[in-house]
């Protein structure tokens, strides 16, 4: 199916442990970004991609790692889980224009990830 | 003073009449401003996007944007319970990339 898909969709973990959060799109959409929502916080940039090998930083960015080999995926690794790190994941993408701020984004169904 | 901000609710409106959304930002090179819908559980769902001062109309949506007093707006004309939901008004700069700063929402409840 097209789209933007997530996986898993529900994760519970322990402290300290490594977790990848799948985000794959088939729209081929140049830009891939990755959110957390959170009561009280709204929805945070954690990272954001501008194609293939090209990440960088968002608004809360300590404890995640990203990488993007190929344009469809964008995975995200929580390299030592912590509590703090409990949390809904969003991952969204957008096409590019050229540098345009018009830029609208899609999100993905979403990753419930408890750490405990 | 928070990038966008929105009025948390909730906000109650009777089936039939029009909800009112509204979101302030302070950014005033921003250039992009959306609308999201987000039913408890699932994803944020883009609705309306607006990028000139007036108004855009969609359907049983109107979005507003007012860029000198920095001021967005969504109408839901003919609310349906259906509406009820969080609705998400997003801010795009592009700075490297386009990038949006989301209202923390306003919990909207259509009552019938």
């Amino acid at each position: 199916d097209a789209g933007i898909t997530q996986s898993p969709r529900y994760k519970i973990t322990e402290t300290g442990r490594q977790v990848t959060l799948m985000c794959h799109q088939t729209w081929s959409h140049s830009y891939m970004f990755w959110y957390r929502q959170d009561l009280g916080h709204g929805l945070r940039l954690i990272y954001y991609s501008a194609a293939a090998d090209i990440t960088d930083k968002g608004e809360v960015p300590d404890g995640y790692v990203v990488s993007r080999s190929k344009t469809e995926n964008f995975p995200l690794t929580l390299e030592s889980a912590t509590r703090s790190q409990t949390s809904v994941y969003f991952c969204a993408s957008s096409e590019s224009r050229g540098g345009s701020s018009y830029n609208e984004q899609f999100f993905g169904p979403g990753t419930r990830l408890t750490v405990l | 003073q928070k990038e966008v901000e929105q009025n948390s609710g909730p906000l109650s409106v009777p089936e039939g009449a029009i909800a009112s959304l509204n979101c302030t930002y302070s950014d005033r090179v921003s250039q992009s401003f959306f609308w999201y819908r987000q039913y408890s559980g699932k994803s944020p769902e883009l609705i309306m996007s607006i990028y000139s001062n007036g108004d855009k109309e969609d359907g049983r949506f109107t979005a507003q944007l007012n860029k000198a007093s920095q001021y967005v707006s969504l109408l839901i004309r003919d609310s349906q319970p259906s509406d009820s939901a969080t609705y998400l008004c997003a801010v795009g700069v592009f700075q490297g990339a386009q990038k949006l700063v989301f209202g923390q929402g306003t919990r909207l409840t259509i009552n019938p």
